[in-house]
Order: structure tokens, then sequence, then C-alpha cells
């Protein structure tokens, strides 16, 4: 079964460093997230990206995040300049056909210190 | 936006007995409602979903109601077995949006 791929599993960084997560999604699909999750909490959206482009965001992303596909395979969140409350669950998502069908990948854990 | 909530937060169930976890959302053009099982420290996983044009879905053991009107939908786990706890989340979403998910459930079967 397919499957979407982030790396790395678990990343400690210093405040204030710049971090770069990676995902892998299914190949066919055409909608990609990044989701976060803050221990114990809920699965909270971060954004959303579909031809290119992004396609929508929550006040969470702000100036400090971006987003990018650099080629035909990879899907990158990067964090400029990370603080200890983004120390979180990052979880990559890709679909066919957005809201249905969601496969998540297993996660980044970020931890800032 | 879609605001999704959910209830209880924790519950406990004998092994063998039923569980059910409810969910309301706000926005009347979500149309797709999905259920996640996540275990401790791994990604969330898909157990079931429904669309909006069916008011009750079942595989197996796991079921889920919708009520549009009243903008609330449910998981129903009959049968519970210790495998089975884990947490729950709904999710509400529509077309190529984003789906919003709901606090979670801590399920704790006993066995």
């Amino acid at each position: 079964e397919p499957e979407v791929t982030q790396t790395p599993s678990h990343q400690v960084t210093q405040m204030g460093q710049e971090v770069i997560l990676r995902c892998v999604p299914i190949s066919n699909h055409l909608y990609f997230y990044w989701y976060r999750q803050i221990l114990g909490q809920k699965v909270e959206f971060l954004v959303s990206f579909y031809n290119n482009e992004i396609s929508e965001k929550s006040e969470i992303f702000d100036d400090q995040f971006s987003v990018e596909r650099p080629d035909g395979s990879n899907f990158t969140l990067k964090i400029r300049s990370t603080k200890l409350e983004d120390s979180a669950m990052y979880f990559c998502a890709s679909s066919e056909q957005g809201a249905e069908g969601y496969t998540f990948g297993s996660g980044t854990r970020l931890t800032v210190v | 936006g879609e605001n999704v909530e959910q209830h209880p937060s924790t519950l406990s169930v004998q092994e063998g007995d039923s569980a059910v976890i409810k969910c309301t959302y706000s926005d009347s053009a979500s149309n797709y409602f999905p259920w996640y099982k996540q275990e401790l420290g791994k990604r969330p996983q898909l157990i079931i979903d429904i669309r909006s044009n069916v008011g009750e879905k079942k595989d197996q053991r796991i079921a889920v109601t919708l009520n549009k009107t009243a903008k609330h939908f449910s998981l129903h786990i009959t049968e519970t077995q210790p495998e089975d706890s884990a947490v729950y989340f709904c999710a509400a979403g529509r077309g190529a949006n984003n789906l919003f998910f709901g606090t979670g459930t801590r399920l704790t079967v006993i066995p």
C-alpha cells in the first residue's frame, strides 16, 4: 500500500534555528497538507498546497513558516526561526481528492530546546 | 471557519461493551466526516468515513451515524476489545478543502 514518507522522524533544534521537515507524498496525489499536533492535543491544520501553490493556511502558519515543492516528489515545511512553542509532532498528508482520502505520514517529532 | 467539538474527552468501557463518541460541527457546507484512530506516537489512521448523502455506515464492529439537520455525527464501536484502546478523532471537511479535527477521545477498553 502506498505511503506518505516523512523525514526525519525526530529532530531536536535550538531555539532560533531554522528547520526543514521533509515529506514525500503518494505519487498520484494532488493535494498536500501539513498538520501539527502538540503533545496530548488535537491535530491542527497548518497549510494546504495544490497546483504548486498554497490553497489555504491557518492562523498558525505565520511568516515564520513556508512550504515548498522543490521537485516532483518532495514537499517541505520550513520554520525559519523556531520557538519553544513550535515543539510538536508535524504530520504531512496527501490525497487525490482534497478532504476525502487523506493519507498521513508517520510524523516528525520536533523538539525545540 | 469550521469548528468541530468532540465528547467525551475520555471514555473507559469494559471489554465487550459498546463505546459511543459524539461530534458536532458548525459549517453546514461540510459534507465529509472521517474518523481516525491514533495509537500512542503514531499517525492518525482512517477507520471509517461518511458522506453527507448517507445517514449511517457500518463496517464490522464500527458504525458511524450522521444527522445533517442537527450537525452531529457519532462513532459506535460494538464488542470492544483491548486493541480498540487508542485516541479517536472525528473530523469534518468538504471538497478540496482541509479537514478540521475534533479534540479527541481517549478510549480505554478494560479487559
